[in-house]
């Protein structure tokens, strides 16, 4: 595998489910990141992982809660979601140093029912 | 408040012909500039990037073109092809060596044959 990988592509959860996004990236980076994507809506940030400690949390809900165990695996832990939380969720990596380009995975399209 | 616009939903062109993407920012700290390029079902890819201290830089067919003073951006491909069709993304990076990046809604471009 080379590049950013995410599973799964595609979930469907209802509101009382607990379910985990996973994100691992085989660049040598060390600094990772979760997106999201709503429709007719910017990529939103949502938290920003730096040699494995959070360096950014976006005003995120507490029902997202991220875990970054080295710098290659990022986890997205989702718990008491709302329908308004659909959308895709992109991971991203990174050299850090401020200028570094971020590589994207294809993302995991998620459905709250 | 939008700090990274991209006024133009969608654009149309013939396949040969030049297509400019526009991108307008209001954050006077930004001081990187990128472009992505994403297709369906896929993570966005990264096309081009550029300095604030540059105000033009291109790698083959595309050419991003930066005029700091008006706070704006350009995307110019050319010769456009079917296969750019593509929602294009522009992203601003917020001086100070965060890694924060900050994205338009983006623009669809559709290349006709």
């Amino acid at each position: 595998e080379t590049g950013v990988t995410q599973t799964p592509r595609h979930l469907v959860m209802g509101m009382t489910n607990k379910k985990s996004l996973k994100c691992e990236q085989h660049l040598g980076h060390n600094a990772m990141y979760w997106y999201k994507q709503s429709a007719k809506k910017p990529l939103e940030l949502m938290f920003v992982y730096n040699f494995k400690e959070q360096t950014e949390n976006n005003s995120v809900p507490s029902r997202f809660s991220p875990e970054c165990p080295n710098s290659s695996h990022l986890f997205l832990h989702l718990h008491t979601l709302q329908p308004e939380d659909s959308a895709l969720y992109l991971c991203a990596s990174s050299q850090s140093g401020g200028r570094e380009t971020q590589y994207f995975g294809p993302g995991t399209r998620l459905l709250v029912l | 408040d939008q700090q990274v616009k991209q006024n133009s939903p969608s654009l149309s062109v013939q396949e040969g012909r030049i297509s400019i993407l526009n991108c307008d920012y209001t954050n006077s700290m930004f001081d990187y500039f990128l472009w992505y390029k994403k297709y369906p079902a896929e993570g966005p890819t990264f096309l081009i990037s550029i300095s604030s201290i540059k105000d033009k830089n291109e790698d083959g067919r595309f050419t991003v073109f930066l005029n700091k003073s008006a706070k704006h951006l350009s995307l110019h491909i050319v010769p456009s092809q079917p296969g750019d069709s593509a929602v294009y993304f522009c992203a601003a990076k917020i001086r100070g060596g965060s890694e924060k990046l900050v994205f338009g809604k983006g623009t669809k471009l559709t290349v006709n044959p």
